[in-house]
């Protein structure tokens, strides 16, 4: 089955400045790659997805790239905030009939005023 | 449209127990996924039910069970309750067919098994 590996798994960012979480996946048939964000007891929110046949995908201070050939993607975000603190989970699935998705282990990112 | 619901928000169980949750989709989604969330374990889906029917299944032993309603509505039931099964359990809905792939999640049950 598929297997999501995501790093840091802690990371601390002064406001202003970018973060950068990292995700590889291990089945080269996944093709949908979704970012949920969980702050603390609430549930998980959906921030950015990406399918394989895009390279790049943008939206205002958040971004996320798909390496299809090194099976990995990444989350950028810039000019962070402090509400911006929060775990963020990076997840991967095949489309086609069933949803289930592999999550990582997921990051909290912390943003230091 | 309102979101995905989850009732009971709030459980306590002790061993041995066995227990019912239930997930109300988006309007118009027809799959339900649920997912175990634990600190030691992360995220890690459960099964989903599309059209009243089973359609994948997680690694997770058959004291889980669940069923889809005509409505879309689910419930999971667990058996034979454990410690190793407090977490808090998730549902998410999509609606179906290719390309509808996003997953919306309820606010989750909080179970604790003592």
């Amino acid at each position: 089955g598929e297997n999501v590996e995501q790093h840091p798994s802690t990371l601390s960012v002064q406001e202003g400045d970018s973060a950068v979480i990292k995700c590889t996946y291990s089945d080269s048939a996944s093709n949908y790659f979704p970012w949920y964000k969980q702050e603390l007891g609430k549930r998980p929110q959906l921030i950015i997805d990406i399918r394989s046949n895009v390279g790049e995908k943008k939206d205002q201070r958040i971004a996320v790239t798909l390496n299809k050939t090194a099976k990995h993607f990444s989350l950028h975000i810039t000019e962070t905030q402090p509400e911006d603190s929060a775990v963020y989970f990076c997840a991967a699935t095949r489309t086609g009939s069933a949803r289930q998705l592999t999550f990582g282990s997921g990051t909290q990112l912390t943003v230091l005023p | 449209k309102a979101g995905v619901t989850q009732t009971p928000r709030y459980l306590i169980k002790t061993r041995g127990q066995q227990v019912t949750l239930s997930c109300s989709p988006i309007s118009g989604h027809r799959s339900v996924s649920w997912y175990q969330q634990t600190p030691g374990q992360g995220l890690q889906f459960l099964f989903e039910y599309f059209s009243e029917t089973q359609r994948n299944k997680g690694n997770f032993p058959g004291r889980f069970s669940g069923r889809q309603f005509s409505n879309s509505r689910s419930e999971m039931n667990v058996s034979t309750l454990e410690l190793g099964d407090s977490a808090l359990y998730l549902c998410a809905s999509s609606l179906a067919g290719q390309g509808a792939e996003t997953q919306y999640f309820g606010p989750g049950t909080r179970l604790l098994v003592l």
